[in-house]
């Protein structure tokens, strides 16, 4: 059973638009949260965290929004640009205890011109 | 400075062989991780070295996975018959992660290995 879970396989959005990734997660002792970007061939680059204790963390383009209550978290990308295609997969972890990082299936965004 | 770098990027192997991936970690990281990523799938996690100790390896999906780390920097993770669905890229990852303990130290992930078993 998938303990992070991306409902969206697949986003396209307009250029200069915003982009909006969701995230659910099941294990409630998840307290540390993660987004990767992943192009084709090449590794998953880690993109912007936020650990269980905050609600919101931005970092440039990217704003990272965790509901604990609702077990749910997202990623907004704005504006949205053509070097954000890419797959994004969302990941969680359980600080103090392992670095073992449990990722979602990813979703494609596509940033259509 | 470099990266992450695995080798090799690709490997077709045929059911019942052995194969052996590397693993070079950016210099100075003492946490190494494998991770393995079927199609359509999220990375999924294998193993985690703290310097030369695996310390967890609870993703290994079973005794034909086996992963060493003999002098705390280069890994190589061995799969002995192989099977069609070890068919996947194997993702390696390394951090600075201090030995006091778990940390959130970013993972700065490798290109991985593509292995096909025919």
């Amino acid at each position: 059973d998938q303990q992070v879970k991306q409902n969206s396989p697949s986003l396209s959005v307009q250029e200069g638009r915003i982009s909006i990734l969701n995230c659910d997660y099941t294990n409630s002792m998840f307290d540390y949260f993660l987004w990767y970007k992943k192009y084709p061939a090449e590794g998953p680059t880690f993109l912007i965290s936020i650990s269980s204790i905050k609600d919101k963390n931005e970092d440039g383009r990217f704003t990272v929004f965790l509901n604990k209550s609702a077990k749910h978290l997202s990623l907004h990308i704005v504006p949205s640009q053509p070097g954000d295609s890419a797959v994004y997969f969302c990941a969680a972890s359980v600080m103090n205890r392992d670095d073992k990082i449990i990722f979602g299936k990813g979703t494609r965004l596509h940033i259509l011109p | 400075g470099a990266g992450v770098s695995q080798t090799p990027s690709n490997k077709v192997t045929e059911k019942g062989k052995y194969v052996e991936l590397r693993c070079d970690p950016i210099s100075g990281h003492t946490a190494l991780y494998w991770y393995r990523q079927s199609l359509g799938q999220g990375p999924e996690f294998l193993i985690y070295f703290q310097g030369t100790g695996a310390a967890d390896d609870s993703g290994l999906p079973n005794d034909r996975f086996f992963a060493v780390r003999p002098e705390g920097s280069v890994s190589t993770l061995k799969i002995q018959r192989t099977e069609r669905g070890d068919s996947a890229v194997y993702l390696c990852a390394s951090s600075e992660a201090g030995t006091s303990g778990p940390s959130t130290d970013t993972q700065y992930f490798g290109p991985g290995t593509r292995l096909t078993v025919l």
